[in-house]
């Protein structure tokens, strides 16, 4: 089965850049989205087609690929971003699959 | 703006079947632009996506799932509903019913339920 592999966590200081993989572990990739999901809420879509930006989400949310490597970069990382991250993909059938989630930790 | 909302039974006795309904507001649920469907996460744990069904009509199933899943729409009420059987103390879970668009991954979200599985 098609499976996603995220760091269970990320910690970084205020300020600073923080970066969260998502490998997957066949080719080929399809699109990737990231979600971030505070405590006791719904994620919310940060990015979709590994890049792009959705509408009201700020410009220190960024995405990129490479191979079978996506990352999510925050850069100047606020307080307010403390959450877990997951990224999703699909398989060649049209099956969905989410990584195990990265919980972004600010120092 | 779509907005979702999860009903149903916040409790079920084990082997019994799980039934959820998501109601859409601010949009019709035959518009082509969109697909439906469920995502789940047990207490302190990940996502999990349940499935997805298509302006179509197709229905995708988790493999894990899919001999117990049933995704269906109702046009006439615009709402999209959830069947899972034979339910155990794993299937415990916060449920949402979510919308995609192609390309895009899943924009818009309920707020979730949760479902617990005990006798």
């Amino acid at each position: 089965s098609y499976e996603l592999t995220q760091p269970p966590s990320v910690s970084v200081s205020p300020g600073q850049t923080a970066r969260i993989t998502c490998s997957a572990d066949a080719l080929p990739k399809q699109y990737a989205y990231w979600y971030q999901q505070k405590p006791g809420q719904a994620p919310v879509l940060v990015i979709y087609k590994d890049s792009e930006r959705p509408s009201g989400i700020p410009e220190r949310f960024s995405g990129s690929s490479s191979g079978t490597t996506v990352t999510l970069t925050i850069s100047g990382v606020q307080a307010e971003d403390e959450a877990d991250y997951y990224c999703q993909s699909a398989d060649s059938s049209g099956t969905w699959v989410f990584g195990g989630g990265t919980k972004l930790t600010v120092l | 703006q779509l907005q979702l909302q999860e009903s149903g039974p916040g409790l079920v006795k084990p082997s019994e079947t799980l039934s959820l309904t998501c109601t859409v507001s601010g949009g019709s649920i035959s518009s082509s632009s969109y697909y439906w469907g469920w995502i789940r996460q047990p207490p302190g744990k990940g996502l999990e996506w349940i499935g997805s069904i298509y302006y179509s009509g197709s229905t995708y199933y988790n493999p894990s799932l899919k001999s117990r899943v049933t995704i269906s729409v109702d046009t006439s009420k615009n709402q999209f509903s959830l069947k899972l059987s034979s339910v155990t103390a794993a299937d415990t879970a916060v449920y949402y019913c979510v919308v995609g668009a192609t390309a895009v991954g899943f924009c818009y979200w309920g707020q979730g339920t949760l479902v617990t599985v005990s006798s």
